[in-house]
């Protein structure tokens, strides 16, 4: 069975600062997604992983995938208080369209 | 394009009582997701339909929880008997099923049964 685990739940940064956020999962699978989610909003898609060594980046946002190693990370840089949300990985499962959430990371970006 | 929609946006009702949410995906696409979402659970997808049929069910919690895709604009997502923990957001999500199969999520439903 799938699971897909995300570190660290919550994460309180200041602005202008880096950090990265990981999402690791248990069995195979070639389809990773990024996901953002404000307060009492809908998931917004950020970023699609198809292939081992992908790479994406929207402004101050960078998604990568290991396929090996079965992670995924989310790098912030130089975050802003507007990159203030929720983020999500989930992970496609092989041979059906299902996607696995992860927990998700709440990110509090402090002025 | 629409966008997913989802209606209504908000349910309040007593345990007991029957509870109806409905999706309509976005045009052409032809697989539909109703997820729900709690702070203790997080996202879980409860089914999902492929051209109308029913492909997994294996996240519906009971036999309280039953949904219907009668044709490709429309599905439901009913509860009967509610509880109070059925108390979430429910979001449907669609997808085009080629290409990034990538998922796209409507505004979501928050039920509260009290």
């Amino acid at each position: 069975e799938l699971k897909v685990e995300q570190n660290p739940l919550f994460l309180s940064m200041q602005e202008g600062k880096n950090y990265t956020i990981y999402c690791n999962y248990s069995t195979t699978s070639d389809r990773l997604y990024w996901y953002r989610q404000d307060p009492g909003k809908s998931l917004e898609s950020l970023f699609v992983l198809l292939s081992n060594g992908a790479v994406k980046q929207e402004g101050r946002l960078m998604a990568s995938l290991d396929t090996k190693a079965r992670l995924s990370t989310l790098h912030i840089t130089a975050a802003v208080h507007d990159l203030s949300a929720t983020y999500f990985c989930a992970v496609g499962t092989s041979g059906t369209y299902k996607y696995i959430f992860g927990t998700g990371t709440r990110l509090k970006v402090l002025a | 394009d629409a966008g997913v929609i989802q209606s209504p946006r908000h349910e309040v009702t007593e345990m007991g009582q029957e509870v109806t949410l409905r999706c309509k995906p976005i045009s052409g696409h032809d697989y539909l997701f109703w997820y729900r979402q709690t702070m203790m659970r997080g996202l879980e997808l409860l089914i999902y339909f492929n051209n109308n049929v029913p492909i997994d069910d294996s996240g519906m919690p009971e036999d309280r929880f039953s949904a219907k895709m009668p044709n490709a604009s429309f599905s439901t997502l009913k509860i009967q008997p509610s509880e109070p923990r059925d108390s979430a957001v429910y979001f449907c999500a669609s997808s085009a099923g080629t290409g990034l199969y990538e998922q796209y999520f409507g505004p979501g439903t928050r039920l509260t049964v009290t």
